[in-house]
Parts: C-alpha cells; structure tokens; sequence
C-alpha cells in the first residue's frame, strides 16, 4: 500500500521568508504527485501537479519537485505571505490506481 | 465555469439513520470520485466512477456505505444505519479523464453522527 508523510506536520515563519514542505512516498511506480492547499473549512484547491515523467513545475512563487526514484518531492513557497497560511496536502496517484494517497499535511502559518 | 459543489455542507445525523449526500462535478468531467477526512486522519479514498464503467469501489469501508452516478453527471453517496464513526468531512472531486488531469474538489459535506 502507498503510503504518503508529510514533514513537518505544522510550520510558522515569519512574512517574507522562503520555506520547503517535504513529501515522502513508499512507492516509487506513481503516475503523477499533487500538491493541494486546504482552507479551514473549505476543500482543496490544487496548486501543482506533476507528471512522473517530470522533475519539477513552478507556478507563481511556487516550485514542486519530483525525485522518483527516492520517493520524495518538495514544495518550494517563495517570499511567503500572510494569504499563504493553509494546510498543504501532498498526493500520489499510483501507476494503475484511479484515486490520490494523501498525506497528512503540513499547516503553515505565515507571520504577518 | 462553476466548480465542483456539494450538498448539503452540514448534516448532523442521529446514529442509525440514513443519509445522503450529493456532489454536481464540474460539466464535462468524466471522472468523479469521493473521499473521507476524519478528524486527526488524511484523506482516504472511497469510490471513483470513470463514464459509464462499473465504479471502483475498492475503498468503501464497508457494505453501509454506496454510491451511485446518474447520467454520468450527479453522485449520490448513501450510508446507510450511520455510526459515529462515519462522522467527518466528506469530499467529492472531479476531473476531465482519469488520465493525467488534476482533480478539482469540492468545498465538502461535513457529517456529524450523534
């Protein structure tokens, strides 16, 4: 079974800093890696996604890299902000699975 | 266009009882699945449902819970003689195939079973 962990499960830093969430996976055969951010009370809204063909894909101050082989990825935040405080949630679709293994998350707190 | 909603987005329920819950993906999207977040836990997978192929069931708990997708548009979860243990938050996405498009995800129906 996939499992998905996230590190560190809870982050606070201070408005303007760039920081890295890590994810580990148990099982390198993936079909893609995800990374969600998850507002109190709300769903997720998907921020990356990237193929297991590719190593890294950047959106805005946001940077997701992908080592398959290792099982690991990281989310680079850029400068962060206030408005960035939110739990992030990374998930595997596994190579021949319809659905997304999820870790636990890490919530970030960005101080203003 | 409009995302994915959801319906209701509270139900608090008396052990027992049975419920519904709805989810409207987004148009086109061909693929819709539901998930579950417990309190403490991640999100764990339910059921997906791809065009009109039988749905992949693999993650349903137990034989309480089902679902089914009418026209290939609209979910119906059901679960049926609710326990307290089913209380969480439950989340239905959507996406263009099951191919390599992302999942886009509802706001949730928070279930509390008393």
């Amino acid at each position: 079974k996939q499992e998905v962990t996230q590190i560190p499960a809870a982050l606070s830093v201070p408005e303007g800093e760039n920081l890295v969430l890590n994810c580990s996976f148990t099982d390198s055969a993936i079909y893609n890696l995800q990374w969600f951010r998850q507002d109190p009370g709300k769903g997720l809204t998907s921020l990356l996604l990237i193929q297991s063909s590719q190593r890294e894909q950047t959106s805005g101050r946001l940077n997701a890299s992908l080592d398959k082989s290792s099982g690991r990825s990281t989310l680079y935040i850029a400068a962060s902000q206030p408005g960035d405080s939110a739990t992030y949630l990374c998930a595997v679709r596994k190579s021949g699975a319809n659905n997304l293994f999820f870790g636990t998350g890490t919530r970030l707190t960005v101080i203003p | 266009g409009a995302g994915v909603s959801q319906s209701p987005s509270n139900k608090v329920t008396e052990k027992g009882k049975d419920v519904e819950l709805r989810c409207d993906p987004i148009s086109g999207h061909t693929a819709l699945y539901w998930y579950r977040q417990s309190l403490g836990q991640g999100l764990e997978f339910l059921i997906y449902f791809q065009g009109n192929s039988a749905p992949d069931k693999s993650g349903l708990p137990s034989d309480r819970f089902s679902a089914e997708r009418t026209g290939g548009s609209v979910s119906t979860l059901t679960i049926q003689r609710t326990q307290q243990e089913d209380s969480a938050v439950y989340l239905c996405a959507s996406s263009l195939d099951a191919g390599t498009d992302t999942q886009y995800f509802g706001p949730g129906t928070r279930l509390t079973v008393l």
